[in-house]
């Protein structure tokens, strides 16, 4: 199984320009989430997909928006990059909805804006 | 909003030597705790959790956490630290109610010398 894959690994973007990167997981889980890591403040929440069809903002949502395509497939966009999204972005998935708090990481999106 | 709080930016230990991480949590209400672990190069990884019940929890490779509910902590611990535990570690913390995706931590870095 490949669990939660994400896309691409590394990034380099110029401040105004747009991205999207893309998660996709094959565990069958309901729930899927996007977290930015930066150093000194560790994982915070972007945005959530609780079930297939629904979104919800989470701690730091400004400058992103998220597509839920199917089951599989959660997408986090940039619609124009800031120096201050240069982060590791993860991408993580649960079957529960939280109920057990096991979520799947993806490896992680480098992403790098000048 | 729910918070948590771990006060250990960076260990270092020698083999052997035992590990104590603080990590308090602010939350109004009922709560899972977890802590994560992401070695060098690989995924974040759920190291244990907290539901309910004997508030001492063993998680793999000899960790425990102790959840003391007066003082809103869960504090993570191994007797003995191999080299093989240098990694970032990460305490999370969801509510039984309302929004469950996890809340992290800033991480702990620890580094075991050999």
């Amino acid at each position: 199984n490949a669990g939660v894959t994400q896309t691409p690994k590394f990034q380099v973007l110029k401040t105004g320009q747009s991205m999207t990167l893309q998660c996709a997981q094959d565990m069958n889980h309901n729930s899927m989430y996007w977290y930015r890591q930066d150093p000194g403040m560790g994982l915070r929440l972007i945005y959530y997909s609780a079930s297939e069809g629904t979104t919800d903002k989470g701690e730091v949502p400004n400058g992103y928006n998220v597509s839920r395509l199917n089951k599989r497939e959660f997408s986090l966009r940039l619609e124009s990059a800031a120096p201050s999204q240069t982060s590791v972005y993860f991408c993580a998935s649960d079957l529960t909805g939280g109920l057990t708090g096991e979520l799947f990481f993806g490896e992680g999106s480098r992403l790098t804006v000048l | 909003a729910q918070s948590v709080s771990q006060h250990n930016h960076h260990v270092i230990l020698s083999e052997a030597a035992s590990l104590e991480l603080g990590c308090n949590y602010s939350y109004g209400g009922t709560v899972n705790l977890f802590w994560y672990v992401q070695y060098p190069g690989q995924h974040l990884q759920l190291l244990l959790k907290y539901f309910s019940g004997d508030p001492l929890v063993k998680g793999i490779k000899g960790f425990e956490a102790e959840f003391i509910k007066s003082k809103f902590s869960f504090n993570l611990r191994k007797p003995s630290v191999q080299w093989s535990d240098t990694a970032e570690y990460f305490c999370a913390v969801n509510g039984r109610t309302g929004r469950r995706a996890l809340t992290f931590g800033s991480g702990t870095r620890l580094q075991v010398q050999p």
